[in-house]
């Protein structure tokens, strides 16, 4: 099945202790992209990557950090995390080529930075 | 101005209605045009792309006005089951330009 998965799901965890959020698509997805989604603000995006070794940033990706080592996988890497950051994440990835460009989320990752 | 707007909604329809949500967008280059829905909490999926000659897809019918930049999702004979976000998301000129989504507007369909 054509899918973005993400990991963990649910996570608790204490300020400045370092996590990564995992993120992986088996559709050959050239461009990946992560969201937080916060009340009231709407989706907005952190990073997003064209392909391998390639990424760049989004509107909000002060405190944040992401890789593009392989195709398929794209992490989020919060080195220090902070209150502020207790949020909704989402992955999520799509083709380059035109007319087959819709993206495709994953599942979510709800962060809570106590 | 945002980049692409909507209605603030709340919308509470009763079941059977028809129900018109409306967004704008700022970028007169953009050219896709997609509608997702989002449940509390879950991820956003795509409802349907819109198509300039406007489309339908079962009780849903998007339209594209590009002189206005606007564009419309109507729903005929609600279902309880529409309750969700609705969300209008906005690409650039190509592939490689970003994709913009709105605020949403919130649908309840009461019983």
């Amino acid at each position: 099945e054509a899918q973005v998965t993400q990991n963990p799901r649910y996570l608790i965890t204490v300020t400045g202790k370092k996590l990564t959020v995992t993120c992986s698509q088996n559709m050959n997805h050239e461009y990946m992209s992560w969201y937080r989604q916060d009340p009231g603000l709407g989706l907005r995006q952190i990073y997003y990557s064209m392909n391998v070794e390639v990424t760049d940033k989004g509107d909000v990706p002060e405190g944040y950090k992401v890789s593009r080592k392989e195709k398929r996988n794209f992490p989020l890497i919060l080195e220090s995390p902070s209150p502020n950051q207790t949020s909704l994440y989402f992955c999520a990835s799509r083709f380059l080529r035109e007319g087959a460009n819709v993206l495709t989320f994953g599942a979510g990752s709800r962060l809570t930075v106590l | 101005r945002k980049e692409v707007e909507q209605d603030p909604g709340p919308f509470n329809v009763p079941e059977g209605a028809t129900v018109a949500f409306n967004c704008t967008y700022s970028n007169s280059a953009s050219q896709s045009f997609f509608w997702y829905r989002q449940d509390c909490r879950k991820e956003p999926k795509l409802l349907m792309s819109v198509y300039s000659s406007g489309n339908e897809d079962g009780r849903f019918t998007a339209q594209l006005n590009r002189a206005s930049q606007y564009i419309s999702l109507l729903i005929r004979d609600s279902k309880l089951s529409d309750s969700a976000t609705y969300l209008c998301v906005v690409r650039g000129e190509t592939s490689y330009d970003k994709v913009i989504f709105g605020p949403g507007t919130s649908l309840s369909v009461i019983p």
